[in-house]
């Protein structure tokens, strides 16, 4: 099974902040990689997939990149909105896997 | 718009069984690889199956593997997940979602419906 490590667990920020999240897998999973975020009490949205790729009605502040182990996601400019937990996930192979999260907090 | 609404879920004993339904609509649902996707209390998120468009392909989560049982009915537009021999460590959320094509990545999903397994 591949293995998805998120760092930070959590992070706390400001608005206007810039953050950048990193998802590593355990072994090489091309561009198959998504990134969904989720905010309490509601099911998980997805922002990014294949990587870099951004999910039509997705603010341009999120951005990803990375390929093969490596991946970020990064938010440019943090707006109150953006306060939740971000997955990333890996699509490349059964069973698919989700990182731990990474819980973004309001500093 | 893409609807996901699932339903079942509730109170069950160790041991015991539930069956899972979503009813979709807004989009062709005979189209879409569809998943079951689960969150237990305070945790991430736990990939749980998957079945092709036909129903003719499916996929476990080691966890669940022979315990559960995912399928759907695209005349009635409904995925369902069959849960035998529940245990604690099966308490969660369940969600239903959505694949892009065959690309096992969800873009829309449910509500979610708790499931909860205790004595």
């Amino acid at each position: 099974d591949i293995q998805m490590t998120q760092s930070p667990s959590s992070v706390s920020a400001s608005v206007g902040d810039r953050v950048t999240i990193t998802c590593r897998a355990s072994q090489g999973i091309n561009s198959w990689l998504v990134w969904y975020q989720q905010k309490p009490g509601k099911a998980p949205k997805l922002l990014i997939y294949a990587a870099s790729s951004l999910q039509s009605g997705v603010p341009s502040r999120f951005s990803g990149s990375g390929s093969g182990t490596d991946f970020t996601l990064t938010i440019s400019s943090l707006q109150p909105e953006d306060f939740a937990t971000y997955y990333c996930q890996q699509a490349n192979s059964f069973p698919l896997t989700f990182g731990q999260g990474t819980r973004l907090e309001i500093k | 718009q893409v609807q996901l609404v699932e339903s079942g879920g509730g109170l069950v004993k160790p041991g015991g069984s539930l069956r899972l339904s979503c009813a979709a609509s807004g989009f062709t649902f005979s189209d879409y690889y569809m998943s079951w996707i689960r969150q237990a209390p305070g945790k991430g998120l736990e990939w749980v199956s998957y079945i092709s468009n036909s129903g003719s392909t499916k996929y476990y989560a080691d966890s669940v593997k022979g315990r559960f049982t995912i399928s759907r009915d695209n005349a009635k537009n409904s995925l369902y997940l069959q849960m035998n021999s529940l245990r604690a460590e099966d308490t969660a959320v369940y969600y239903c979602a959505k694949s892009r094509a065959a690309i096992a990545l969800f873009d829309y999903w449910g509500q979610g419906t708790l499931v909860t397994v205790s004595s």
